[in-house]
């Protein structure tokens, strides 16, 4: 079966600073994974998603992630990070060819600091 | 194009009671997914319908049912209501082409948020 792990459930940085939220993921068969982030009292909205190809995916608001197959990891950074990042992000795979289930992680929530 | 829109937004049943949740497309979408979110249990996927077909249904009780009309338009159902679900109910609108990569993206719209007292 497919899990996601999220490693920290809260990131605490100041403003300005860089920032990584981890992201690892299990599968055996081929996976698809994304980036979401979710502002207070609001649904998900898509950062990014690795799809194929290059490795290292560019998204919206200056995020970034890279997909490591060998480690199953697709963690997220951001390398100046504004008191409007603060959100909690998600990370979610899903199955190539099955694209109607998302499997998320458990959430991360990024604290910027002024 | 507007977005997924879901109504209500609030909601506020007793146990015993039943809920029914809608969830309107982007407008060409055919595949329509739902979730539940809550502290506890973080993001748990319910179902997914596609051209009026539930293609796959993730680990909850047959309380929780949905259905999906000619127009893609979705509903949820949840009978028999109970305290643990409480939660946000998120709705999630994708192309649904299975194989073409591009179109594989879910929008969420702003979910229904669902207390049960």
């Amino acid at each position: 079966a497919q899990s996601v792990t999220q490693l920290d459930s809260q990131v605490p940085v100041f403003e300005e600073a860089p920032v990584e939220l981890r992201c690892n993921y299990s599968s055996s068969v081929s996976v698809y994974l994304f980036w979401y982030v979710q502002y207070p009292n609001q649904g998900l909205q898509l950062l990014l998603k690795y799809l194929s190809g290059s490795t290292l995916v560019k998204g919206i608001n200056g995020f970034e992630a890279e997909f490591n197959k060998s480690q199953t990891s697709f963690h997220l950074r951001k390398p100046s990070v504004h008191i409007s990042d603060t959100a909690e992000y998600f990370c979610a795979v899903t199955l190539s060819g099955n694209t109607g289930k998302l499997i998320f992680g458990q959430g991360t929530t990024l604290q910027v600091k002024p | 194009k507007a977005g997924v829109t879901q109504t209500p937004r609030y909601l506020i049943k007793t146990r015993g009671q039943q809920v029914t949740l809608s969830c309107s497309p982007i407008s060409g979408h055919r595949s329509v997914s739902w979730y539940q979110q809550t502290p506890g249990q973080g993001l748990q996927f319910l179902f997914e319908y596609f051209s009026e077909t539930q293609r796959n249904k993730g680990n909850f009780p047959g309380r929780f049912s949905g259905r999906q009309f000619s127009n893609s338009r979705s509903e949820m159902n949840v009978s028999t209501l109970e305290l643990g679900d409480s939660a946000l109910y998120l709705c999630a609108s994708s192309l649904g082409l299975a194989g073409v990569i591009r179109q594989e993206t879910q929008y969420f719209g702003p979910g229904t948020r669902l207390l049960v007292l």
